[in-house]
């Protein structure tokens, strides 16, 4: 079963739009980790947040929202005013306390294409 | 940038041959571990390494394998080519090996295998 799941393929939106890029987990770990990350064309997976399992509390950097709910086991990643900056791949991914070593199991991403 | 290098970036390989890709982790981190990326994927974990010892594999055949040198950096070695193994491979380097350490991501080496 897929650990982590990113159900939205693609998506597009025009400029200044906001847009949210849904993840919804599944772990049997109470102490857990989530990170999203962004990949643009050149390949590279750049970090752009971690949270653990006990600290449910929202964050904002910038333009970028983070909410996490561990009712509904979700990580959600909103952009505020989208830039064409923004346009590229988005993973959601899992690390689990139970784990030997620190396995990341990634979701299918979200293509984010922003629209000048 | 995150100081993870990789190499080389881009290679064409044969079905049935080997291929050797390199990495270097970012500096002071210790522990680096290897991903597979298809097209259109997510990436899957092949294997950490941490003090020169693997500690932690995924559902990766025995045909992966690796190492990983006193100074951090790290190799994966790929036998027997298959066309299924034609992937983005990524390096990524950590300051520790358990559990929720941030990993850092280099560029990747784009393997074909023809």
């Amino acid at each position: 079963a897929q650990k982590v799941t990113q159900a939205q393929t693609e998506i597009s939106v025009v400029e200044k739009e906001d847009v949210t890029l849904d993840c919804v987990y599944e772990t049997r770990d109470t102490t857990y980790y989530l990170f999203w990350y962004k990949q643009p064309p050149s390949g590279e997976l750049v970090f752009l947040i971690r949270r653990n399992s006990f600290d449910e509390q929202n964050e904002i950097s910038g333009r970028y929202s983070w909410n996490f709910q561990k009712s509904t086991s979700s990580f959600n990643f909103t952009i505020t005013a989208s830039q064409v900056v923004d346009s590229a791949v988005y993973f959601c991914a899992l690390s689990e306390s139970s784990n030997t070593g620190n396995q990341f199991y990634f979701g299918t991403g979200t293509s984010l294409t922003v629209i000048p | 940038e995150t100081g993870v290098t990789q190499s080389p970036t881009h290679l064409i390989k044969t079905r049935g041959q080997q291929v050797t890709l390199r990495c270097s982790s970012q500096s002071g981190h210790n522990t680096v571990s290897w991903y597979q990326q298809a097209l259109g994927q997510g990436p899957q974990f092949i294997f950490q390494y941490y003090r020169e010892e693997e500690n932690g594999r995924g559902n990766f055949p025995p045909r992966f394998s690796g190492l990983q040198f006193p100074n951090y950096s790290s190799e994966l070695n790929v036998n027997a080519l298959e066309l299924d193994d034609s992937a983005l491979y990524l390096c990524a380097s950590s300051l520790g090996w358990g559990a929720g350490n941030t990993i850092y991501f280099g560029e990747g080496s784009w393997l074909t295998v023809v």
